[in-house]
């Protein structure tokens, strides 16, 4: 079965730093999708970033970052020139259709409270 | 129009009561989705919608009851509901089910039951 681990419940960060957050999946599918959502205090869940797994490069989002290691089924999020707005809960996601059973999963890790300190 | 709107921001229900949550998206999304997050943990998947029809019921309990009347709206009717029921309640769009697009988010409705 497909999981997905966000193994910081919480980290912290001082404005203009760069910080990581980590995330590791497991699946036996090839083809998949991996997200980051941010969701701050406001409460939406905000799409950050998106990378196919076919896809070597890694994606970038402006100051947003990813270091995808497929053979390690690891995904983590760079934050360059962390900001004050940054401030807020991240989830990793996990999406993949499943070929065996013609249905699609989609699963959040338990997320990560991102702190930044002025 | 990007975005995903949910009404209302907050509701407070006792458990006799019936009352409805309300979401709209007008960016042409055919996939629908609720889902349930408790404090401090991930969204839980509830429904979906797809092209109007009810594609997924999580096996969520009878009380909780969703309509899609058009593509551009979906409701989630409640009734006798329990305290444990007290969530923020997420409204998601996508351009269809089942891609790996990511889904666009409502900022939710905070639900008390009281």
């Amino acid at each position: 079965a497909q999981t997905v681990t966000q193994s910081q419940p919480e980290m912290s960060v001082q404005e203009a730093e760069t910080v990581t957050l980590s995330c590791t999946y497991d699946t036996s599918e090839s083809d998949y999708y991996l997200f980051w959502y941010k969701q701050p205090p406001s409460r939406q869940m905000i799409l950050v970033i998106r990378q196919e797994a076919y896809k070597q490069q890694n994606a970038t989002e402006n100051r947003f970052s990813v270091n995808f290691q497929k053979a390690a089924k690891s995904f983590s999020l760079k934050i360059s020139d962390s900001q004050l707005g940054d401030a807020a809960m991240y989830f990793c996601a996990y999406w993949a259709f499943e070929i065996t059973s013609g249905t699609y999963k989609y699963i959040f890790g338990t997320g990560t409270r991102l702190k930044v300190l002025a | 129009d990007t975005e995903v709107t949910q009404t209302p921001k907050h509701l407070v229900m006792g458990m006799t009561n019936k009352k409805s949550l309300k979401c709209e998206q007008h960016m042409g999304h055919r996939a629908m989705y609720w889902y349930k997050q408790k404090a401090k943990k991930p969204p839980e998947l509830m429904f979906v919608y797809s092209y109007e029809k009810l594609s997924i019921n999580e096996s969520v309990p009878s009380r909780f009851s969703p309509e899609c009347p058009n593509s551009s709206l979906l409701n989630l009717h409640l009734h006798a509901l329990q305290p444990e029921d007290s969530a923020l309640y997420l409204c998601a769009s996508s351009q269809v089910e089942g891609a790996g697009y990511g889904y666009t988010f409502g900022s939710g409705t905070r639900l008390t039951v009281v």
